[in-house]
């Protein structure tokens, strides 16, 4: 497709429950990331990925979080047992950069996560 | 750990009238500073992207300026319209192997007609 798409737009979880979101890149973008921003807030770094390859996780709020790229385009973003702090948007940004430096950068539209 | 400010939060005014937003940063030792806007329900958009060893960018009716050793960007609009109501957010990026990018909370612009 033409941007970065991003699946389901909105999801509810009651609290405990188990949620996959999914990140569909440009097509041949190199670098992979995604960020969570709360209500009112700006997007705080969760990971990145360089093609398959997860080079920094230091973002994930916990180890109930987890993310892959198993093939280096399709990026999925797990939450275990979620918890009302985990209530946020999901955005995912790729760009055709190894190195990404900032531009480059196209974002999804997000998901909108909330714990009930 | 770099931390990126924007103050006010909110912000409204007529339509016409030039404004500057602000964005302030902790660690000048920047790679470069980024201005994005967010419509409700959008992802984010790149407006300008100043490298740190620029001083502005312009696109448009859109300035960018840096000073990296006040540590400060403002992103200057001119002839401001009701179109232009959205979230502004800046961020940073240090540079390195994982140029990640940290944001300020945004400054939510309405631009009344």
């Amino acid at each position: 497709g033409a941007g970065v798409s991003q699946s389901p737009r909105y999801k509810v979880a009651k609290r405990g429950q188990d949620v996959a979101l999914r990140c569909d890149p440009i097509s041949g973008h190199v670098s992979l990331f995604w960020y969570q921003q709360a209500l009112g807030q700006g997007p705080e770094f969760l990971t990145y990925f360089q093609n398959e390859a997860q080079l920094d996780k230091s973002g994930l709020p916990s180890d109930r979080f987890f993310a892959e790229r198993p093939e280096g385009s399709v990026s999925t973003l797990k939450i275990q047992r979620t918890q009302q702090e985990d209530s946020a948007v999901y955005l995912c940004a790729s760009s055709p950069s190894s190195r990404a430096l900032g531009y480059g950068y196209t974002f999804g539209s997000g998901t909108r996560l909330t714990v009930v | 750990k770099q931390e990126v400010t924007q103050i006010p939060a909110a912000l409204s005014v007529p339509e016409g009238e030039n404004l500057v937003l602000n964005c302030s940063f902790t660690d000048s030792a920047i790679y470069n500073l980024q201005w994005f806007r967010q419509d409700p329900g959008k992802g984010l958009t790149s407006l300008l992207l100043i490298q740190s060893s620029q001083r502005e960018q312009t696109s448009g009716r859109l300035n960018a300026s840096l000073d990296k050793s006040s540590g400060r960007s403002t992103l200057y609009i001119a002839a401001s319209q009701p179109g232009d109501s959205a979230t502004y957010l800046c961020a940073a990026t240090q540079g390195g192997a994982n140029s990640k990018l940290t944001f300020g909370k945004g400054i939510t612009l309405s631009v009344r007609p």
